[in-house]
């Protein structure tokens, strides 16, 4: 069973990239990676999904080494409507009706001026 | 617009009530999910049903029930038996079930048990 680990905070300042990597050591050959935004008091927002290199999208990249036990988000030049928490999830797909999703634990980001 | 409902917003319930939490999809997806959040923490999963009339236990169910009776809805029901209900509640959908779909999300519910 994956189980994805997230660090629990980080800060940067606008205009950086910001880069925020989850743990999934134990991940399993159909499971995808996938990235969310959660605002406060509101519902996550998907971000990125990929199962393996790299993806890249409007808002961000994700990046995954060949082994997968990794994943890194990247985000480019934040802002401050960036600070938010940030979740990586691994659908962990053991077949048919029978399968769990593994989400993180979050990363809370703050974006300072 | 296409997208989730839940409501209400904000509930309160009495301890040893039963509550049920409402959660609505016009997205036409299969798949439909319970999720929990408490403060600082990420979501841990309650239900998840893949199709009409078929629904799945997810990690915390206990003290938890679920229907499916039309493919657009997907209620809650906190039952008495939940010994520490309240929480954030989020509704999510998405095309088919599993981790390769993007899940699409409700607003979510805050229930406080008084």
């Amino acid at each position: 069973l994956a189980k994805t680990t997230q660090p629990i905070s980080m800060d940067s300042y606008e205009g950086q990239e910001v880069n925020i990597t989850c743990s999934h050591n134990n991940i399993a050959t159909n499971d995808y990676i996938t990235w969310y935004q959660q605002f406060p008091s509101q519902g996550p927002r998907f971000i990125i999904q990929g199962y393996k290199t790299k993806v890249t999208n409007e808002v961000a990249s994700l990046f995954i080494p060949a082994d997968r036990k990794s994943s890194t988000l990247s985000l480019p030049r934040v802002s401050l409507s960036d600070t938010a928490v940030y979740y990586c999830l691994v659908g962990d797909m053991k077949g048919g009706s029978n399968y769990q999703l593994i989400w993180g634990a979050g990363t809370k980001l703050i974006i300072k001026p | 617009d296409g997208g989730i409902t839940q409501s209400p917003k904000y509930l309160f319930r009495k301890e040893g009530q039963n509550v049920t939490l409402s959660c609505e999809q016009n997205l036409n997806h299969d798949a439909m999910y319970w999720y929990r959040q408490d403060p600082g923490q990420g979501l841990r999963l309650i239900y998840y049903s893949q199709i009409v009339n078929d629904f799945q236990k997810g990690d915390i169910a206990e003290g938890y029930s679920v229907s499916r009776e039309k493919k657009e809805s997907f209620p809650l029901t906190v039952t008495s038996a939940q010994k520490n209900p309240t929480a954030f509640y989020l509704c999510a959908s998405s095309p088919i079930a599993g981790g390769r779909d993007e899940q699409f999300f409700g607003p979510g519910t805050r229930l406080t048990v008084l």
